[in-house]
């Protein structure tokens, strides 16, 4: 399967525990985007990689929340102390830098914080 | 004004039916659009860019409106397994290319 993969697909967590998700995009993607999605609701941006480099956070991404992406290959996620009202769908979506910038998504990783 | 909104939904209609969607959207330096497409607690799925001229895909036809700055989906002879949520999504000049959706259309296709 050569689209973007993410791990795990589902977390469930105590409240004040940190989770770290991983993302793998497309092996040619250098573009790599976090969104979150709550029930009823689209996407939201959360924060944007090209290559290794983080370029955006949104103000949606407080200080618990911290993303790396060496190499500029695979993501990581990292939420500290976690809160109910984190619990959503965490997605990751790669694209690459020409053209329209289709960007398309993983299976995503379904947090519950209890 | 929410930076994209769409038709609220939901939709139930019979198989074979044509059903269209619209979305608006507020920021005029919005560059490339898009539909996609959900089924229930999975991930979106790319179904169509929209580009200026229109375009057509099957059954399914996408409309940009730069001028009152809306786009649509059409569904013609719609199938059990359309049912699903339409999400539109824009990304704009300068926001790297991030996008930012509308909340979705749920669209129920009934036999």
């Amino acid at each position: 399967d050569t689209g973007v993969s993410q791990d795990p697909r589902h977390k469930i967590t105590k409240r004040g525990q940190n989770v770290t998700f991983r993302c793998d995009p497309i092996s040619e993607h250098n573009r790599l985007y976090w969104y979150r999605q709550t029930l009823g609701q689209g996407p939201e941006f959360l924060t944007y990689f090209q290559n290794e480099a983080q370029l955006e956070k949104s103000r949606l991404l407080s200080d618990r929340f911290s993303a790396e992406r060496p190499k500029g290959s695979f993501s990581t996620l990292e939420i500290q102390r976690t809160e109910q009202g984190d619990s959503a769908m965490y997605l990751c979506a790669s694209s690459l830098v020409i053209g329209v910038s289709e960007q398309f998504f993983g299976p995503g990783t379904r947090l519950t914080v209890l | 004004r929410k930076e994209v909104e769409q038709d609220p939904g939901p939709f139930n209609v019979p198989e074979g039916a044509t059903v269209a969607f619209n979305c608006t959207y507020s920021n005029s330096a919005s560059q490339s659009f898009f539909w996609y497409r959900q089924d229930c607690r999975k991930e979106p799925k790319l179904l169509m860019s929209v580009y200026s001229s229109g375009n057509e895909d099957g059954r399914f036809t996408a409309q940009l409106n730069r001028a009152s700055q809306y786009i649509s989906l059409l569904i013609r002879d719609s199938k059990l397994s359309d049912s699903a949520t339409y999400l539109c999504a824009v990304n704009s000049r300068g926001s790297n290319y991030k996008l930012t959706f509308g909340k979705g259309t749920l669209l129920t296709v009934n036999p």
